[in-house]
């Protein structure tokens, strides 16, 4: 079976651009979760949707959005980017959504901003 | 004061010891307890998932978490080289959702 898949794997951007980030969730899951890795924060919760709706969302500005598609698929999306969101986006799918529910980790897109 | 602290190493010990890794937490509200590995350029995996207080063992893993002292390790048994990667406790209040609390990690070496 194939695991979760992020594209692209590395980006680089320059301040005030947007970005668009891409998961593919393991077949059959419905759920989809996306963290930002950074060394001094760690891994952060970035926002879960199951079924297309989001169901958490993390303490990050509203510049930071994403959705779910009918097949699974989710994006995120990042607005005016920042320095400080240089970072590594992992995507994470799981067959139902809550706790209890494995969690399977994409290798993650690296994003450079500049 | 970070919600979850880790020590962050690295821990170095000698194939075949006995590891332990630690995370505190502050929020007395967290039920659901994690310990993900995360090798070098890959996600990071689950290894142990515990609710509550108390025990559990998987193969050369132990979880313990001790929630009067805001406290849980997880144990290594037998280490072995291929266990070299950072480790990751996550927590959670709820089980809805997958909106977890990650310690910072602890990158562990184990030499050969």
């Amino acid at each position: 079976k194939a695991g979760v898949t992020q594209t692209p794997r590395y980006l680089i951007k320059t301040r005030g651009q947007q970005v668009t980030l891409s998961c593919s969730p393991i077949s059959g899951h419905r759920s989809v979760s996306w963290y930002q890795q950074t060394p001094g924060q760690g891994l952060q919760f970035l926002f879960e949707y199951f079924s297309e709706t989001q169901r958490n969302k993390g303490n990050f500005p509203g510049r930071f959005s994403g959705r779910q598609f009918s097949n699974s698929r989710s994006e995120m999306n990042v607005s005016t980017l920042e320095l400080g969101d240089s970072a590594l986006y992992l995507c994470a799918s799981s067959l139902l959504a809550g706790v209890g529910n494995e969690q399977f980790f994409g290798p993650g897109t690296r994003l450079t901003v500049l | 004061q970070k919600e979850v602290e880790q020590d962050p190493g690295p821990l170095s010990v000698p194939e075949g010891a006995i590891v332990s890794l630690n995370c505190t937490y502050s929020n007395s509200a967290f039920q659901y307890f994690m310990w993900y590995r995360q090798y070098s350029r890959k996600g990071p995996e689950l290894l142990m998932y515990t609710y509550s207080s108390g025990n559990k063992e998987d193969g050369r893993f132990t979880a313990q978490v001790d929630k009067s002292s805001k406290y849980i390790s997880l144990f290594i048994r037998d280490s072995q080289p291929s266990d070299s990667a950072t480790y990751l406790c996550a927590m959670s209040e709820t089980n809805y959702g997958q909106n977890f609390v990650f310690g910072p990690g602890t990158r562990l070496s184990v030499l050969p």
